[in-house]
């Protein structure tokens, strides 16, 4: 069971918008730790998104929780997307268990 | 582009060793903390290691405390994972990669199988 918490799964249709859920606990997110997201295409290594690029991907948060959100989808956007945070108490990065986006 | 490359993958037995390897060729290697992270099959991320700069401290998930080491050398830039009395569940891609916080750079990963 991971430590931050995400939907298996999320899907939209090319152009319109989605965003994925990170929620995590006072001890990582909610203590002011930065969340980190990556995109995984299977079969390749986990690349990390960097914040606005493309300018469709943003991310947010907000207390013990953040987001993605992804606007014009993509076709190619289909991947496995990851949140990542610290935990200061533990000194140790910790992963949500990984969010599959379906592009219809 | 900037890679790093991770070998020293393979099969082996429950109860054996592994010793993975991770070059970092193209950046200044002695100023950045290095990760292990590993992904069994179907399965999400998993961090289980970090080494500082200098090799002075590390990390370690509870999972793999008391099993793996890790270690660099700075004049190779190279960082290792030796793992001892592997079980079942090690069974993974294993991933190095570049800790500023984020982890920014990744290498294609080196498979381990663990056979019981």
């Amino acid at each position: 069971q991971s430590v931050l918490t995400q939907p298996p799964s999320v899907s939209g249709a090319p152009g319109q918008r989605v965003t994925i859920s990170c929620t995590g606990s006072d001890s990582n997110i909610g203590a002011g730790a930065d969340v980190h997201w990556y995109q995984q295409v299977p079969g390749t290594a986990p690349k990390l998104l960097r914040s606005g690029v493309p300018d469709r991907f943003s991310a947010s948060k907000s207390g013990t929780s953040a987001s993605l959100a992804i606007t014009g989808l993509q076709v190619e956007d289909e991947a496995e997307y990851y949140c990542q945070s610290y935990d200061p108490s533990l000194s140790v990065p910790v992963f949500g268990g990984g969010t599959k986006l379906t592009v219809l | 582009q900037v890679q790093l490359v991770e070998s020293g993958g393979g099969l082996v037995k429950a109860g054996g060793s592994l010793r993975l390897s991770c070059s970092a060729p193209g950046f200044t290697f002695n100023v950045y903390y290095m990760s292990w992270i590993r992904q069994a099959p179907g399965k999400g991320l998993e961090w289980i290691s970090y080494i500082s700069n200098s090799g002075k401290s590390t990390y370690y998930a509870d999972s793999v405390r008391g099993r793996f080491a890790i270690s660099r050398d700075n004049a190779k830039n190279s960082v290792y994972l030796q793992m001892d009395n592997l079980r079942s569940e090690d069974t993974a891609v294993y991933y190095c990669a570049r800790d500023r916080s984020a982890f920014d750079m990744w290498g294609q990963g080196t498979v381990v199988t663990v056979s019981s």
